[in-house]
């Protein structure tokens, strides 16, 4: 248990359904992560916020759609995504700064169909 | 930019040691290691800051050359609890900005 929780944990979802994953984590961070990992692909940073604010986007396309309406929780909105989009989706989170560790939740492991 | 590991891959006897390695093209301001195991989230291991610093936890420690741009990892000893894939991430100072390596999947056997 890292105190960063991810639900839910298995989704499977066809191309043209919306569908959000949620990120809640209550140790007192104010930075937060999605991150995506396929199958022999490294994890790969989606988005980023920082005090609530999104800090970086990697160029992810616009049928991931994320939401941070506070420092504990993270949404990722889901529409009309593609088989390819299929992978384990991490959020973790991290106190300010590139000296801090990040925490990781379990993952909500994704398939599209 | 994302950081380069090698080896991708290593399988070790346990007792064995390992180094695995991590570089990066850009300026780091820390590294972080991270390991997972299969069907789980990672787990934070440790953290190097800028500095050139080494650190040790238990029998995994790790060093950070700043003017190399080089992070390494070193298992002494290995377990068999210590399989699983290991993952450097760079942190270029940018606020927030976590990047991680493709990673280095460790087996260690009886």
């Amino acid at each position: 248990e890292t105190g960063v929780t991810q639900t839910p944990r298995h989704l499977v979802m066809g191309m043209t359904n919306k569908k959000s994953l949620k990120c809640e984590q209550h140790l007192g961070h104010n930075a937060m992560y999605w991150y995506k990992q396929s199958a022999k692909k490294p994890l790969e940073l989606m988005f980023v916020y920082s005090l609530e604010e999104r800090v970086e986007n990697n160029s992810v396309p616009s049928r991931f759609s994320p939401e941070c309406p506070n420092s504990s929780h993270l949404f990722l909105h889901l529409h009309t995504l593609q088989p390819e989009d299929s992978a384990l989706y991490l959020c973790a989170s991290s106190g300010q700064g590139w000296g801090t560790e990040a925490f990781f939740g379990q993952g909500t492991r994704l398939t599209v169909v | 930019q994302q950081p380069v590991q090698s080896p991708q891959a290593v399988i070790l006897r346990e007792g064995e040691d390992a180094v695995i390695n991590c570089s990066s093209s850009k300026a780091l301001y820390s590294v972080h290691w991270y390991r997972q195991k299969h069907g789980e989230a990672p787990v934070f291991l440790m953290i190097l800051l800028k500095g050139g610093e080494q650190k040790g936890h238990d029998k995994i420690s790790a060093s950070f050359n700043e003017k190399k741009q080089q992070s390494s990892l070193y298992l002494t000893a290995s377990q068999l609890s210590y399989s699983g894939t290991y993952f450097c991430g760079a942190h270029g100072g940018s606020q927030g900005n976590l990047i991680f390596g493709k990673g280095t999947k460790l087996s260690v056997k009886p």
